[in-house]
């Protein structure tokens, strides 16, 4: 099993209409989480961090279910400007820095 | 502020020569990583480095792959001998410590190896 997993889409979607990110992550002792974008070829920029109890940042809602060790991303009234490449990423272990990402789920806003 | 910067933004070689990326963090930023990121794959780890810590390596795939950050700031990733297979495009990041996954990324460098 992939240490961190996602759906890679495309997932396209009309201007307006609510789309949702799942991704599962193989390791129990992960720590921290985020929500990374990524635009065609530009660098990956932190999109917001994932607290347990869930958060929402605007239109983003981020959600963590430990038990079943996955994640989402709620975007809501998407925009052309979401469309971009979300990336799942996972802080493996107790004190670690180094961070798995997955392969990201390409989104597609569709006037 | 400035933010993290790399270069070259792009470079093309031939097989078997030697190249170097830099990185430039932002300043006060004592983490700093290179991750690399083929075409359709994930980003993957190369190497970490940590204030005046040795350096983790784990994620370099070769001997051919080496690097070093002077003064705790500027960061030079060496390729020898480039390969194909080592065509992709070089992400370096920094961050403040204890602050993991609030990183900011360079560009990149896109490296084609013909």
């Amino acid at each position: 099993r992939k240490e961190v997993e996602q759906d890679p889409g495309p997932f396209n979607v009309p201007e307006g209409a609510t789309v949702a990110f799942n991704c599962t992550y193989s390791n129990s002792a992960s720590q921290s989480f985020f929500w990374y974008r990524q635009d065609c070829r530009k660098e990956p920029k932190l999109l917001m961090s994932v607290y347990s109890s869930g958060n929402e940042d605007g239109r983003f809602t981020a959600q963590l279910n430990r038990a079943s060790q996955y994640i989402s991303l709620l975007i809501r009234d998407s925009k052309l400007s979401d469309s971009a490449t979300y990336l799942c990423v996972v802080n493996i272990g107790a004190g670690s820095y180094q961070l798995t990402f997955g392969k990201g789920t390409k989104l597609s806003v569709i006037p | 502020g400035a933010g993290v910067s790399q270069s070259p933004s792009n470079k093309v070689t031939e097989k078997g020569k030697d190249v170097e990326l830099r990185c430039d963090p932002i300043s006060g930023h004592t983490a700093l990583y290179w991750y690399r990121q083929s075409l359709g794959q994930g980003l993957e780890f190369l190497i970490y480095f940590q204030g005046n810590s040795a350096p983790d390596k784990s994620g370099l795939p070769s001997d051919r792959f080496s690097a070093e950050r002077t003064g705790g700031s500027v960061s030079t990733l060496t390729i020898q001998r480039t390969q194909q297979e080592d065509s992709a495009v070089y992400l370096c990041a920094s961050s403040l410590a204890g602050l993991a996954g609030r990183w900011f990324f360079g560009p990149g460098t896109r490296l084609t190896v013909l």
